[in-house]
């Protein structure tokens, strides 16, 4: 079975830019969270989605959004880029009909540079 | 490979040695932890989990112990070898989020 896979894999954008990731969940995953990992603030949550709905949102500003369709692969956009936002963004799926408390498996992440 | 963090606390080890990460999590009402290993360049990957109800889970030269008294999460890696190097993340679920851990690099040398 084909693990999550996110794309692009790197990205370079400059300030004031939108920028769209994408995220392909394990085939029958129904729940897609995204996750912002930089080398202060570690890996923080930004938001869960299941069943084209988001489900759960972490303290980030309105500038990132997402999407889920009814394949389950799910987008993230964030607009108005700032030089912070240069970090690693990770996909997780996992099967959960409940919340992300069941296993979360992660793709490889997109790498992307805000210059 | 990239970096996935800097500043983290790290842990040197020989191989064959056993190895003890710790984690000290925040939330007492927290029901559902797991580890994750990431790799230089990888996303994290799971390694075990373990819930509210039980202080000890073990799988294949991993066993996580939790206590809830003093809210410690540990992971000890038995006979560990280089490719256990990476760095180590504990995870909590809080309010129906998970919340990671600043992470533990661990070295193993040969």
């Amino acid at each position: 079975k084909a693990g999550v896979t996110q794309t692009p894999r790197y990205l370079i954008k400059t300030r004031g830019q939108q920028v769209t990731l994408s995220c392909s969940p394990i085939s029958g995953h129904r729940s897609v969270s995204w996750y912002q990992q930089t080398p202060g603030q570690g890996l923080q949550f930004l938001f869960e989605y299941f069943s084209e709905t988001q489900r759960n949102k972490g303290n980030f500003p309105g500038r990132f959004s997402g999407r889920q369709f009814s394949n389950s692969r799910s987008e993230m956009n964030v607009s108005t880029l700032e030089l912070g936002d240069s970090a690693l963004y990770l996909c997780a799926s996992s099967f959960s009909t409940s919340g992300p408390t069941d296993t979360q498996y992660f793709g490889p992440g997109t790498r992307l540079t805000v210059l | 490979g990239e970096s996935v963090g800097l500043h983290l606390p790290t842990l040197s080890v020989q191989e064959g040695d056993n190895s003890i990460i710790n984690c000290a999590y925040s939330n007492s009402a927290s029901d559902y932890f797991i580890w994750y290993k990431q790799e230089s360049g990888k996303g994290p990957q799971f390694i075990i989990d373990i819930r509210s109800n039980m202080d000890k889970r073990q799988g294949q030269r991993v066993t996580v112990l939790l206590n809830k008294t003093v809210k410690h999460l540990s992971l000890q890696i038995a006979a560990t070898q280089p490719g256990d190097s990476a760095v180590y993340f504990c995870a909590e679920t809080l309010y129906s989020t998970l919340t990671f851990g600043k992470g533990t690099m661990l070295l193993v040398s040969p």
